[in-house]
């Protein structure tokens, strides 16, 4: 079972909307609705921001949006700010282990 | 509020078992949920390297499993991690986490307590 496939890097301006992809197969992303997003600033911990594609936990900003489409996921952030240059993973259920995404680094500009 | 944190020796020489150790406070590990071990080499990604419930029922990364024995102790509410054999490739932060739920043989990727995490760096 192979990482998920996210890019290395995604920029954008303060006030703009960004997108995160996430590609797997159908074993994974395709074949689940259980994928998760994770922001992690330098040194510290995760932070679940989405989960089961699209629910956001408690506390965790509407402009954090996730959804899917075949074997691809999207996390989406709208309204970008200078707290949200951070890396971000997503994850999903597979039937044989919980695999990540490669990770990306968001850089606000 | 849910808190965890990791403990256990920083470096470890090759060949030898690291043991790690999770303390969970402002919840009862007896009363649900699953609880795991992630890792991040540094300056790379995460990894899930397993989890367990309550019960005793485990749950181990295939890539990871021959060499993983995840266990809890519920009257310490906490939960411990060794992974035999270590090589350089086993150096990471890692992190132990509650998931909400496993089965089959994984779990869903819904962490939302994490440790802080810890450092153990494989080196003679």
């Amino acid at each position: 079972q192979s990482a998920l496939t996210q890019p290395a890097s995604v920029s954008g301006s303060p006030g703009q909307s960004i997108t995160i992809s996430c590609t797997g197969t159908s074993s994974d992303v395709g074949g689940y609705n259980y994928v998760s997003w994770y922001q992690q600033h330098p040194g510290k911990a995760p932070k679940l921001m989405i989960y089961e594609v699209s629910n956001r936990p408690s506390g965790v900003s509407n402009r954090f949006s996730g959804s899917k489409s075949g074997n691809t996921a999207s996390l989406t952030i709208s309204g970008l700010q200078a707290e949200d240059e951070a890396d971000y993973y997503c994850s999903s259920y597979t039937s044989s282990l919980l695999v990540f995404g490669t990770g990306t680094k968001v850089t606000v500009l | 509020q849910v808190q965890l944190q990791e403990s256990g020796p920083g470096l470890v020489k090759p060949s030898e078992t690291l043991s790690l150790t999770c303390a969970v406070s402002g919840y009862s590990i007896s009363s649900g949920y699953y609880w795991g071990w992630i890792r991040q080499p540094p300056g790379k990604g995460l990894e899930w390297i397993g989890s367990i419930y309550h019960s005793g029922s485990t749950y181990y990364n295939p890539s990871l499993k021959s060499r993983v024995t995840i266990s809890v102790d519920t009257s310490k509410n906490q939960f411990s991690l060794k992974l035999s054999s270590v090589t350089a490739a086993d150096t990471a932060v890692y992190y132990c986490a509650r998931l909400r739920y496993c089965s089959g043989g994984s779990c869903y990727p819904d962490t939302d307590y994490w440790g802080q995490g810890t450092l153990v760096t494989v080196s003679s």
